[in-house]
């Protein structure tokens, strides 16, 4: 089955700079990867999503590229703020393991004000 | 107007208690799934289910199972709980539009605390 890695766990930046989460995964037939921020106690909720025929989407301050050939995905916040801080997950998914989305395990972001 | 809502938000009950979750979408959707978080902040998929398929991941105890009276409804039913199984616990709706995955939308989660 699919296994998504993710990294860093912990990622701590300065208010103003950009952070960069990263996630590789190995099922060939993924062909959908959504990006998920969680704030403290709150549910898991979509902030961007990128398909297998893209290369690279951006909405606003956040952008994700796909590297269909090496397996990986990444996410990017530029000009990050205190409101950022949460815990993003990456995710793949595709439509033969029955609609199935495999989780990374979670990068802890902190912006320092 | 909530999309997926989940009952109870919190539970606190004693070992060995059989408990169940339940969980609403209204959105139209035709998989439901059910996660759980640990204190890691790990989402480990337990359950996904949809009109014709249920798929159950292997390592799930036995004691856990879903049970879904219609397509919009898909509730968790834990026997025998044990301190271990103290999580929060989502639901999560999608929908299979033909080839193409569609994102999933997230309930609100139910913190479960077995004493």
């Amino acid at each position: 089955g699919e296994n998504v890695e993710q990294h860093p766990s912990t990622l701590s930046v300065q208010e103003g700079d950009s952070a960069v989460i990263k996630c590789t995964y190995s099922d060939s037939a993924s062909n959908y990867f959504p990006w998920y921020k969680q704030e403290l106690g709150k549910r898991p909720q979509l902030i961007i999503d990128i398909r297998s025929n893209v290369g690279e989407k951006k909405d606003q301050r956040i952008a994700v590229t796909l590297n269909k050939t090496a397996k990986h995905f990444s996410l990017h916040i530029t000009e990050t703020q205190p409101e950022d801080s949460a815990v993003y997950f990456c995710a793949a998914s595709n439509r033969n393991t029955g609609n199935q989305f495999y989780f990374g395990t979670g990068t802890s972001l902190t912006v320092i004000p | 107007d909530t999309a997926v809502s989940q009952t109870p938000k919190y539970l606190v009950t004693q070992m060995g208690n059989d408990k169940s979750i339940k969980c609403e979408q209204n959105l139209g959707h035709d998989t439901m799934y059910w996660y759980k978080q640990d204190s890691k902040k790990f989402l480990k998929i337990m359950f996904s289910y949809n009109n014709k398929e249920l798929i159950i991941n292997e390592t799930v105890p036995n004691r856990f199972s879903p049970k879904s009276p219609d397509k919009a409804h898909l509730n968790l039913h834990i026997n025998s709980l044990e301190l271990g199984d103290s999580a929060v616990y989502f639901c999560a709706s999608s929908q299979l539009a033909g080839k193409v995955v569609e994102t999933q939308y997230f309930g609100p989660g139910t913190r479960l605390l077995v004493l």
